[in-house]
């Protein structure tokens, strides 16, 4: 009954290291986010993709890319990693219909520390 | 002024008790309202949306939307210590890419 997938729970890296989150669902959902979370912030938008190969920034793009290759699979890509990055990360995907109660489903998290 | 505001509380209620959790969103826009919610080091998981005003009842919750006010609260009847968890308000707007806004999230606590 899994639906989003994500590569890692837990993820320890250092400053300066290249990081790939990868995020996969099982839906054949169009819609795929993702999202940091950080006490006292709530869940932050980094970016999302509304199809294979596009993609959109979020609220708080920098210092990320994202890769959409494949209609399941949506990575996110720390260029460079920093501290302020260490954070726990949530992907998400939706089906892009005019459904009013569609939601969103979240991936496991994984939880980044940069250190 | 935030889009989706919440209090983070915590909220404390007694077992058995009615919690009630508010959300206040600025985009009178928005066209859907879901409230989600999330046990410590898990992600969230749907509890209810609503899209019409007036209340939506599902078991021991109901959510309640007032488009005029800009208001959105969920209710938890007969509040179990499993109830326990951090509850996210979210709005998600007309059209677009389907982009979905979430408040801080609000603490409950339910005291046995």
């Amino acid at each position: 009954d899994v639906k989003v997938t994500q590569s890692s729970r837990y993820l320890v890296k250092r400053t300066g290291e290249k990081v790939f989150l990868e995020c996969v669902q099982d839906m054949d959902h169009e819609n795929m986010f993702w999202y940091r979370q950080d006490p006292g912030l709530g869940l932050r938008l980094i970016y999302f993709s509304y199809d294979v190969k596009m993609k959109e920034k979020g609220d708080i793009p920098e210092g990320y890319s994202v890769s959409r290759e494949k209609k399941e699979r949506f990575s996110l890509i720390l260029e460079s990693a920093s501290t302020n990055q260490t954070s726990m990360y949530l992907c998400a995907s939706i089906q892009n219909s005019g459904r009013a109660g569609n939601e969103q489903f979240f991936g496991p998290g994984t939880r980044l520390t940069v250190l | 002024q935030k889009e989706v505001e919440q209090n983070s509380g915590p909220l404390s209620v007694p077992e058995g008790a009615i919690a009630s959790l508010n959300c206040t969103y600025s985009d009178r826009g928005s066209q859907s309202f879901f409230w989600y919610r999330q046990y410590s080091g898990k992600s969230p998981e749907l509890i209810m949306f609503i899209y019409s005003n007036g209340d939506k009842e599902d078991g021991r919750f109901t959510a309640q939307l007032n488009k005029a006010s800009q208001y959105v609260s969920l209710l938890i009847r007969d509040s179990q210590p499993s109830d326990s968890a951090t509850y996210l308000c979210a709005v998600r707007g007309f059209g677009g890419y389907q982009k979905v806004t979430f408040g801080i999230g609000t603490k409950l606590q339910v005291i046995p």
